[in-house]
């Protein structure tokens, strides 16, 4: 159980264009999701927060604008990198907490591994 | 600041045993998470501690000491795939995990 899935697993885009990355909780209703980059030899970075029909909470540096954030229902969210550029390069993790088991216990999803060129 | 220190490489020998250090400076403590991170892939969860003491699941065990700051995770009979990086993270009073910048775990033959 609590299976996360992401799609896609990798993905190259031209600098300018936009990408979208979903996030599905499987077997689970998702309360919360989360979306994490992660730069080589790095730690997680939080980049935000989303809650099922709100709108997400963004870690501070993180420009809402260009990291659009939707989660539209309880096993669904979605980040779109608006106008991308080389440096958006990065592995994209997704997890979800379903709020029960382990207290705030995060699943993660396989990640998205983008290259910007 | 919050903060959450690990060694950033070890290197232990196939069959052994490794201790794998955490402390962490953080504003209020709602329980500490390790998770095994193996190159290019996510995050899978190890264990979680909220309270004092040692918690022991097969190979895989977790000490925390809250009056210290300082957790532990200790892994047996080390084999080949537990080659990875092992993350520590807090959950912090805001319940918002803060995370450590992992411990690259290499085993040698």
């Amino acid at each position: 159980g609590a299976v996360v899935s992401q799609h896609p697993s990798w993905v190259i885009c031209k600098s300018g264009t936009s990408v979208k990355i979903e996030c599905r909780s499987l077997d689970f209703q998702a309360t919360t999701m989360f979306w994490y980059r992660q730069f080589p030899k790095q730690s997680l970075m939080l980049m935000a927060t989303s809650n099922e029909g709100s709108k997400a909470t963004y870690e501070q540096g993180v420009e809402k604008d260009k990291f659009l954030i939707n989660h539209a229902s309880l096993t669904l969210s979605t980040l779109t990198v608006t106008s991308a550029h080389p440096e958006d390069s990065s592995f994209y993790i997704c997890s979800a907490s379903d709020g029960g088991g382990v207290p705030y216990e995060q699943y993660f999803g396989p990640g998205t591994r983008l290259t910007v060129t | 600041g919050q903060n959450i220190d690990q060694p950033t490489e070890m290197t232990a020998t196939e069959g052994a045993i490794v201790q794998i250090n955490c402390t962490y400076q953080t504003s209020g403590f709602n329980g500490l998470f390790w998770y095994q991170q193996h190159a290019g892939e996510a995050p899978t969860f190890l264990s979680y501690n909220v309270l004092d003491g040692l918690e022991e699941k097969g190979r895989f065990s977790s000490f925390l000491s809250r009056s210290k700051g300082y957790s532990y995770l200790l892994l047996k009979e080390l084999q080949m795939k537990d080659s990875a990086s092992y993350l520590c993270a807090v959950l912090d009073s805001n319940y918002q995990l803060i995370w450590g910048a992992g411990t690259k775990l290499i085993i040698k033959p």
